[in-house]
């Protein structure tokens, strides 16, 4: 079964909205979760690493106002999409690792966003 | 800077034939790892096999097959006995190791595998 859940699965909104994504860890505690960007057919690409506990580290471009994230708890962090867009809609997925070495990330099933 | 590179953005294979995704990569850490994600049309991330940089031998898991060869800095995966239910997108991914790791990974361009009956 999944390790992580990811909701919504699906958001369709007017443009100007704030949108909560959350993403849990199911059985075990990530001190560290991932949220990434997905375009169609495009690869997936890091917006930030969510550290338990303290800010998130952002990749160079991204906006730290328009996503905000909080990590927490060991078993939560969410991504919000501040005052969003039509550029902003997108595949949006988060991932969690336990440790590690050869362990793989799990991720969430994702959330589609679509801005009207 | 460490770089993931998939150079087939799609291919094809017949319905229980082999097939092989290539993946090349560029790091200077000595430590890291590296894997192959599978992305149906979905679009839940399904992890399928992991390679570390000091394993002596290829990876296998099932019907896929890491076909490692440091020293060019490839990482194919070989996908035996091709079902349908295999067309989907497929990721290269690359983890560096050491002290500095934050665990973060970095993906290829994929390249979106369709099966043919």
């Amino acid at each position: 079964g999944a390790v992580v859940s990811q909701h919504p699965s699906r958001v369709i909104c007017k443009s100007g909205t704030s949108v909560k994504i959350e993403c849990r860890s199911l059985d075990f505690q990530a001190t560290t979760m991932f949220w990434y960007r997905q375009f169609p057919k495009k690869s997936l690409m890091l917006m930030a690493t969510s550290n338990e506990g303290s800010k998130a580290t952002y990749e160079q471009g991204v906006e730290k106002d328009k996503f905000l994230i909080n990590h927490a708890s060991l078993t939560l962090s969410t991504l919000t999409v501040t005052s969003a867009h039509p550029e902003d809609s997108s595949f949006y997925i988060c991932s969690a690792s336990v440790s590690q070495g050869n362990q793989p990330q799990h991720f969430g099933d994702g959330t589609r966003l679509s801005i009207l | 800077a460490q770089k993931i590179t998939q150079t087939q953005p799609g291919m094809f294979v017949q319905e229980k034939e082999a097939v092989t995704l290539d993946c090349t990569y560029d790091t200077s850490d000595p430590s890291y790892g590296l894997f192959w994600y599978k992305q149906p049309s979905s679009g839940e991330m399904i992890f399928l096999i992991y390679q570390g940089s000091y394993d002596q031998q290829n990876a296998t898991e099932g019907r896929y097959s890491l076909n490692f060869q440091k020293a060019r800095k490839s990482a194919n995966l070989v996908i035996s006995a091709s079902q349908l239910g295999d067309s989907a997108m497929y990721f290269c991914a690359m983890r560096e190791g050491g002290s500095s790791n934050t665990g973060k990974l970095i993906f290829g361009q994929g390249t979106t595998l369709q099966v043919k009956p």
